[in-house]
């Protein structure tokens, strides 16, 4: 199994300004995941960052706005720029699940959760 | 365009009944679909699979089935516990390219 960790855990923040969130992961994995979770609401794929690679952002997202980094296959970091109220959310950060079921199966961090007010 | 909906209402249930969670998807044929279970403040963790061509697959007291002719999944959990509260999602795609139901919050009362 993975052990995902995520900092900050949560964080509140002021219009304009950016966030970065880190994911660390205690073994090394290919592929990291980036998703929004706001309340209520189902997980949305924010990016998907392979290790000597862009990321791969979805439909609605942009590098400009939420830039990943991955330096290296335990680590990576999701920056949330230029912050409004409508970032406010939880962000978490996923691996592929090898030893589940297989199949897209995913280890997911604890979540950062962002106000922007 | 590819949809996955669970109930939004919380189910409540009282303790040591069979609580039964819903999973429809609408516009695709998953080959698979996977349900999870998050606690508040913490990130959703894996519970089961189940693939297109089995009827139903069991982990101790959880059971999922997947009914291709009506577009559904079926969560159950046996003998339920207040512990089990929490949200249950359900999920499918290919390549990591997911989608998720919103979840279903499930209240177990003792």
């Amino acid at each position: 199994s993975a052990v995902i960790s995520q900092k900050p855990s949560r964080d509140i923040c002021q219009r304009g300004t950016s966030l970065t969130i880190q994911c660390q992961v205690d073994s090394q994995v290919t592929m990291m995941f980036w998703y929004r979770q706001q309340p209520g609401q189902s997980l949305t794929l924010i990016a998907t960052a392979n290790q000597g690679s862009e990321a791969t952002y979805e439909s609605g997202f942009v590098i400009d706005k939420f830039p990943i980094s991955r330096p290296n296959l335990t680590f990576s970091t999701l920056t949330v720029s230029n912050m409004s109220p409508e970032d406010s959310s939880i962000y978490l950060c996923s691996v592929e699940g090898l030893g589940l079921a297989g199949a897209d199966t995913q280890y997911f961090g604890p979540g950062t959760r962002l106000t922007v007010l | 365009s590819q949809k996955i909906e669970q109930n939004s209402e919380a189910l409540n249930i009282q303790e040591g009944k069979t609580a039964t969670l819903t999973c429809n998807y609408t516009n695709y044929s998953p080959a698979y679909l996977q349900w999870y279970r998050q606690d508040p403040g913490r990130g959703p963790v894996f519970l089961l699979l189940i693939r297109e061509n089995e009827k139903e697959k069991r982990k101790e007291r959880l059971k999922v089935t997947f009914d291709t002719t009506l577009k559904q999944s079926l969560f159950h959990i046996t003998a339920s516990q207040p512990a089990d509260s929490a949200t249950y999602l359900c999920g499918s795609g290919s390549n990591y390219q997911l989608i998720w139901g919103a979840g279903t919050k499930l209240i177990i009362k003792p």
